[in-house]
């Protein structure tokens, strides 16, 4: 099925250790993204790719980096993971600029002892 | 951006029509009104959007004043399936960034 997918899905990690999230789409979008959402809060935005070659930070950058390896995937990495990025990680693909256009994906369930 | 206020929880019962209304008092002119739908344990997932009047689908309605400082989302006859967290969302016609707040826990009751 056409969408954004998501690996791992679930993940623990200790305290210092690091780790790549890796979110590809197959509906050729131009744009992606990836957001942070802890428990009870809506998302926050962490990167975002407008197109291939290009990434930008969001409202949480610190603590993150991305790469857009081609059109299809972009991932997030953790370079030393702290228990404040305990949390769930959305990534979201989009064609166009616009609102209504956001694909997501199911989720990486992250915890960080 | 423009912030954008919402309810922080409904309830309502099976059958019933829901309006959600979000506020965002400084609304630029080149800015669109986009809702989201997340369920437990899902990524969000588009609704509807509107610039002004009102813009309805096979989900929903959503009904922008003339001002835009608010906009309210209907669902018609909610099922208990409807229950999850909405999000209004304000976005720039020329921003790649979709911003979203707490949005509002809607829980239907049978």
């Amino acid at each position: 099925n056409a969408g954004v997918t998501q690996t791992p899905k679930f993940q623990v990690l200790k305290t210092g250790q690091s780790m790549t999230l890796q979110c590809a789409q197959d509906m050729n979008h131009n744009s992606m993204y990836w957001y942070r959402q802890d428990p009870g809060m809506g998302l926050r935005l962490i990167y975002y790719s407008a197109s291939e070659g290009t990434t930008d930070k969001g409202e949480v950058p610190n603590g993150y980096n991305v790469s857009r390896l081609n059109k299809r995937e972009f991932s997030l990495r953790l370079e030393s993971a702290a228990p404040s990025q305990t949390s769930v990680y959305f990534c979201a693909s989009s064609e166009l600029r616009g609102g209504d256009g956001y694909t997501f994906g199911s989720g990486t369930r992250l915890t960080v002892v | 951006l423009a912030k954008t206020t919402q309810p922080i929880s409904m309830d309502s019962y099976e059958g019933q029509e829901v309006n959600i209304t979000c506020s965002h008092n400084n609304i630029a002119t080149n800015d669109y009104i986009t809702w989201y739908q997340q369920f437990p344990s899902q990524g969000p997932r588009f609704i509807i959007q509107g610039y002004k009047t009102k813009v309805t689908n096979e989900v929903a309605s959503l009904f922008i004043p003339a001002d835009r400082k608010s906009s309210t989302l209907s669902l018609p006859r909610v099922s208990l399936s409807d229950t999850a967290v909405y999000y209004c969302l304000v976005w720039m016609d020329s921003s790649y960034k979709l911003i979203f707040g707490s949005g509002t826990r809607l829980l239907v009751r049978p």
